[in-house]
């Protein structure tokens, strides 16, 4: 089946410093991609998102380019800051995906960030 | 303002107790979700719905139930039959299972058993 796959966390960075958080997936489909931010005790937040391949998504300084050719989704951001800290996933709906499911997110398994100032 | 409203934030149950947690949507959303997540574990699906009075099971739907009488609510049972139910559960909603529909999370319940 479908899955998404992120770099293992923690990741800490310094304030100003370039963010990348790798993402790579597999789909029987041409999925849609999206990554969300989840802050402490919150839900998630939709943080951008790409439907065909060679989008780039972009939101609030992050972007993501969907790569068909690599499978990749990987968020950059550069230059983070303390407010930035949080856990990100990584997620796909792929409208081939099996039992029906189709508009159903997959997700990874987050990325915590945290920023020191 | 529109949103997603879980209730309660934060839940203590016993052990062989069932327990219901609420979400309310006023997006005017078809589709409704019920996640699990657990540290290290990403999101799960419990339980989905497209439209009223239509449901189904994710992937870890053993031991939960739901209902969705209402267009505009989703409440998920957690029932005695499930095994480890301490998580944080999240409600969702989008406009249709559409793939590049966006979902909108509420913001959490967090139940934990004794």
């Amino acid at each position: 089946g479908d899955s998404v796959t992120q770099m293992e966390g923690p990741v800490t960075l310094s304030e100003e410093a370039f963010l990348t958080i790798n993402c790579t997936y597999t789909a029987t489909g041409y999925p849609s991609l999206f990554w969300y931010v989840q802050y402490p005790g919150e839900g998630l937040q939709l943080l951008l998102k790409a439907t065909k391949a060679d989008d780039k998504g972009s939101n609030k300084g992050f972007e993501a380019t969907y790569r068909k050719e690599t499978t990749s989704f990987h968020l950059e951001k550069g230059s983070v800051q303390v407010s930035d800290s949080a856990v990100y996933f990584c997620a796909l709906s792929d409208p081939l995906e099996s039992g029906g499911s189709q508009g159903n997110l997959i997700f990874g398994k987050g990325t915590k960030l945290s920023v020191k100032p | 303002d529109g949103g997603i409203t879980q209730s309660p934030k934060y839940l203590f149950r016993k052990e062989g107790q069932n327990v219901t947690l609420s979400c309310e949507q006023n997006l005017n959303h078809d589709a409704m979700y019920w996640y699990r997540q657990d540290p290290g574990q990403g999101l799960r699906l419990i339980y989905y719905s497209q439209i009223v009075n239509d449901f189904q099971k994710g992937d870890i739907a053993e031991g939960y139930s739901v209902s969705r009488e209402k267009k505009e609510s989703f409440p998920l049972t957690v029932t005695s039959a499930q095994k480890n139910p301490t998580a944080f559960y999240l409600c969702a909603s989008s406009m249709g299972l559409v793939i590049y529909n966006e979902q909108f999370f509420g913001p959490g319940t967090r139940l934990t058993v004794l």
